[in-house]
């Protein structure tokens, strides 16, 4: 595998299930992201890790739970989610080095759609 | 806060023609970086560039050019001879020094039709 994986890549829940959607990074990067990607706005960022540790939480629900075990992987737990969350989530990760704003390099995305 | 406007939303020309897709960015910072992605129907977005804001250089590479003016605050692509393989969504995106949150415009859907 290269590059950044998502898995799955599509996935219908209902509003009390329970899900989860993984990210694993090919790339040796120490920098992971979740962006959502709605029909109808711009992708937003949802949360940043670096080396592991959460750094950014872009006002999310609690409804989305983030986990990263390691540097390259990456997961969002989903719980009692709302038919507006259905969008395309998308996995990136960059190489942040103090100083230096890396690109970030993004997997497929999973196509979430909750019923 | 930063903004990025791509304000053609679709777009649809015929295969070999040359197209332009326009970007604005705000920013009040002076050390910023400029990237195109590309979204085919696949989904996944394809790194296609990335610019800083002391390089002013227009790039080149293939069929595909950047015209990045700061004075305009822009960073235009354009497509030489498109081909229906350049049909997807086009992103625009802009990042601060020391930053980690890409901001994106809200993309140009471009149909290359044969």
């Amino acid at each position: 595998e290269t590059g950044v994986t998502q898995t799955p890549r599509h996935l219908v829940m209902g509003m009390t299930n329970k899900k989860s959607l993984k990210c694993e990074q090919h790339l040796g990067h120490n920098a992971m992201y979740w962006y959502k990607q709605s029909a109808k706005k711009p992708l937003e960022l949802m949360f940043v890790y670096n080396f592991k540790e959460q750094t950014e939480n872009n006002s999310v629900p609690s409804r989305f739970s983030p986990e990263c075990p390691n540097s390259s992987h990456l997961f969002l737990h989903l719980h009692t989610l709302q038919p507006e969350d259905s969008a395309l989530y998308l996995c990136a990760s960059s190489q942040e080095d103090r100083g230096k704003t890396d690109t970030q390099y993004f997997g497929p995305g999973t196509r979430l759609t909750v019923l | 806060a930063q903004k990025v406007t791509q304000a053609q939303t679709e777009i649809s020309v015929v295969e070999k023609e040359d197209v332009t897709l326009d970007c604005v960015y705000e920013t009040r910072d002076t050390t910023y970086y400029l990237f195109w992605y590309k979204q085919p129907p696949s989904g996944e977005l394809v790194f296609l560039i990335r610019r800083n804001s002391f390089d002013e250089q227009n790039e080149i590479s293939g069929r595909y050019s950047w015209n990045f003016q700061k004075s305009t605050s822009s960073f235009n692509f354009t497509i030489t001879a498109s081909q229906v393989v350049d049909s997807a969504v086009y992103f625009c995106a802009l990042i601060i020094q020391g930053a980690q949150k890409l901001v994106f415009g809200q993309g140009t859907r471009l149909t290359i039709n044969p």
